[in-house]
């Protein structure tokens, strides 16, 4: 099973700052990665796929990049609705597909 | 805009089965290439893949619930279902259902919105 790890595990970011979250698994897992975001009470929302694509409907201000088992997640300009926490996913390598712990971005 | 809709008992005693339903509405399940799947999360901790299924019946399980697990579809009620056998307190979770966007592709574009199993007696 390839194992994700996120850091930090938590980011306390003021507004307008940039935020940039980590992602790590134990084997390459060749940009099939995909990050979402998840507010309380809500189902997870997905932001990018391919470790760089994002999704419809989503602010460029979300990037992704990364290859082989380092992949990362910045958010350019954080707005009040970016608070959150975010996960990871790798689908290189399954079954099983594989998540994150997250990484929750605070206000600071 | 596609739409997805779990339904099922909030409450299930131990060692019973666990039944869910996911409804899917705004577009067919029989749509090729998607794959419509299930992912759990406990009460404050992060998320874990169920299992996967395609409209023909062909399914993906996570090894570590694949002795207890089924997953069904039913295409004349654009439908799929879930069923965890033997259920115990470490099952308690919002059960999501979603749909991948093809096979292979794991990750998830819809969401429902998730329903609270609790396994208590």
């Amino acid at each position: 099973e390839t194992v994700m790890t996120q850091s930090p595990a938590t980011l306390s970011v003021s507004p307008g700052e940039r935020a940039t979250l980590s992602c790590r698994a134990s084997q390459t897992v060749r940009s099939n990665l995909a990050w979402y975001q998840q507010k309380p009470g809500q189902a997870p929302r997905l932001l990018i796929y391919g470790a760089s694509t994002r999704a419809t409907g989503i602010p460029a201000r979300f990037s992704g990049s990364g290859s082989g088992t380092e992949y990362t997640l910045t958010i350019s300009s954080l707005q009040s609705e970016d608070f959150a926490v975010y996960y990871c996913q790798q689908y290189n390598n399954w079954p099983p597909f594989t998540f994150g712990p997250g990484t929750k971005v605070h206000i600071k | 805009q596609l739409q997805l809709q779990e339904s099922g008992p909030g409450l299930v005693k131990p060692s019973e089965t666990l039944s869910l339903t996911c409804t899917v509405s705004g577009g067919s399940i029989s749509s090729s290439p998607y794959h419509w799947g299930w992912i759990r999360q406990p009460p404050g901790k992060g998320l874990e893949w169920i299992g996967t299924i395609y409209y023909s019946g062909s399914t993906y399980y996570n090894p570590s619930l694949k002795s207890r697990l089924t997953i069904s579809v039913d295409t004349s009620k654009n439908q799929f279902s879930l069923r965890l056998s033997s259920v115990t307190a470490a099952d308690t979770a919002v059960y999501y259902c979603g749909r991948h966007p093809g096979y292979s592709y794991g990750y998830i574009d819809y969401w429902g919105q998730g329903t609270l199993v609790t396994v208590s007696s």
